[in-house]
């Protein structure tokens, strides 16, 4: 167990709808980074946060959107979602911006 | 940009025997290395990391792994490999320990009894 902890594990939603999934940091951790696991593009990284101010973006859609709150925890939203929005989205946490990233369990997202 | 290349997708080993998993990265400067299994229906858990110093590096449940600079690799070993070793493994690289980590497409390794 990381310490990483995200909500919910299973996730399954309809096109055109919008979803919200939760990550928690290990305690202490200031950084929280977004990943998305899929078949067809394998582990990417969407986005980093650290300590409420966004510091990185990768292949993140436009549809899609982060934050991290004062109590550190963070939130990915997606919105209209498309059948290959399916996929394993992944939060992982460091101390700091120059530390090891340690990864939480995922949430599976099945778009139908 | 970075790029890591597993050229393995699929590894069958026997129980005891040893694995070696290996790992390509094109990076212009000194990389930091990792490498992650993800057991199924898990998330990720870190085995080892390189950063500096000792190209041969020690790590969790029996792993090591060497770098090379010379020929861009950062192959994984384990001497003896269990049951439980039974996972998928991605080997990734970034500039900093905490930037953005780009990942391999990963091996899986299946073991035999």
């Amino acid at each position: 167990d990381s310490g990483v902890t995200q909500t919910p594990k299973h996730l399954i939603t309809a096109t055109g709808q919008r979803v919200t999934l939760r990550c928690s940091p290990r305690s202490g951790d200031l950084s929280v980074y977004w990943y998305q696991q899929s078949l067809d593009q394998g582990l990417q990284f969407l986005i980093h946060y650290y300590n409420g101010e966004e510091r990185a973006k990768g292949n993140i859609l436009e549809r899609f959107s982060a934050q991290q709150f004062p109590d550190l925890h963070s939130e990915l939203n997606l919105s209209s979602l498309e059948l290959g929005d399916s996929a394993l989205y992944f939060c992982a946490s460091s101390v700091g911006e120059d530390d090891t990233q340690y990864f939480g369990p995922g949430t599976r997202l099945t778009v139908l | 940009a970075q790029s890591v290349t597993q050229p393995d997708i699929h590894i069958t080993v026997s129980e005891g025997a040893s694995l070696e998993l290996r790992c390509n990265y094109s990076y212009g400067a000194t990389p930091y290395l990792f490498w992650y299994v993800q057991s199924p229906g898990q998330g990720l858990q870190l085995l080892l990391k390189y950063f500096s110093g000792d190209t041969l590096v020690q790590g969790i449940k029996g792993f090591e792994a060497e770098f090379k600079r010379s020929q861009s690799s950062f192959n994984l070993r384990k001497p003896s490999v269990h049951w439980s070793d039974a996972a998928e493994y991605f080997c990734a690289v970034s500039k900093a320990a905490g930037n953005k980590l780009t990942f391999g497409g990963g091996t899986r390794v299946l073991v035999k009894p």
